[in-house]
């Protein structure tokens, strides 16, 4: 147990489906980002959120649409995916960006795209 | 650009065996390196945290050195057990900017047969 929250643990959606992914973290960071492990592939950062704002978008497609609506709560809005998308997204925080601490992970949410 | 390697991508001892996992990386302009652990379909677990300016970390039977200059990283793990069978990922953290700038490998999959 991390203190790091994901739900669902797993999602199969259809490529015209709309639906949520949701973090929460108990650890009073401040920063909170969203991450896409693909098979075969280093862990890509998607999403940076510092103080609920978001700091950075690295090339992310629309289809995918970040919230923060607090420090303790991210969430990632899936619509119109395609089967590429299919990964695990990891969500991670950390006491805040500047100070370069250790990054806490959840456990991921699996997500299919068929 | 950062670019982190982990050769073998898999590796499988019998119980009981000391292992090395290898990671290395382009640009020895780091602040500093950590090993990841990471169990089939979960998130990850940070192991060990190196800062740039160190050698070694130790903890219980894992020892993970780090040699700037040649841009290398070893996790040496003693008397390996079942219970350690899972992916270990290496990664670094450049100079400039936060904490989720972790430039990943892909990761050695470990598997310790009883």
């Amino acid at each position: 147990e991390t203190g790091v929250t994901q739900t669902p643990r797993h999602l199969v959606m259809g490529m015209t489906n709309k639906k949520s992914l949701k973090c929460e973290q108990h650890l009073g960071h401040n920063a909170m980002y969203w991450y896409k492990q693909s098979a075969k592939k280093p862990l890509e950062l998607m999403f940076v959120y510092n103080f609920k704002e978001q700091t950075e978008n690295n090339s992310v497609p629309s289809r995918f649409s970040p919230e923060c609506p607090n420090s303790s709560h991210l969430f990632l809005h899936l619509h119109t995916l395609q089967p590429e998308d299919s990964a695990l997204y990891l969500c991670a925080s950390s006491q805040d960006r500047a100070g370069r601490n250790t990054i806490y992970f959840g456990e991921g949410s699996w997500l299919t795209v068929v | 650009k950062q670019e982190v390697t982990q050769i073998p991508a898999a590796l499988s001892v019998p119980e009981g065996e000391n292992l090395v996992l290898n990671c290395s990386f382009t640009d020895s302009a780091i602040y500093n390196l950590q090993w990841f652990r990471q169990d089939p379909g979960k998130g990850l677990t940070s192991l060990l945290l190196i800062q740039s300016s160190q050698r070694e970390q130790t903890s219980g039977r894992l020892n993970a050195s780090l040699d700037k200059s040649s841009g290398r990283s070893t996790l040496y793990i003693a008397a390996s057990q079942p219970g350690d069978s899972a992916t270990y990922l290496c990664a670094v953290l450049p100079p400039q900017g936060g904490s989720e700038k972790l430039v990943f490998g892909k990761g050695t999959k470990l598997t310790v047969n009883p």
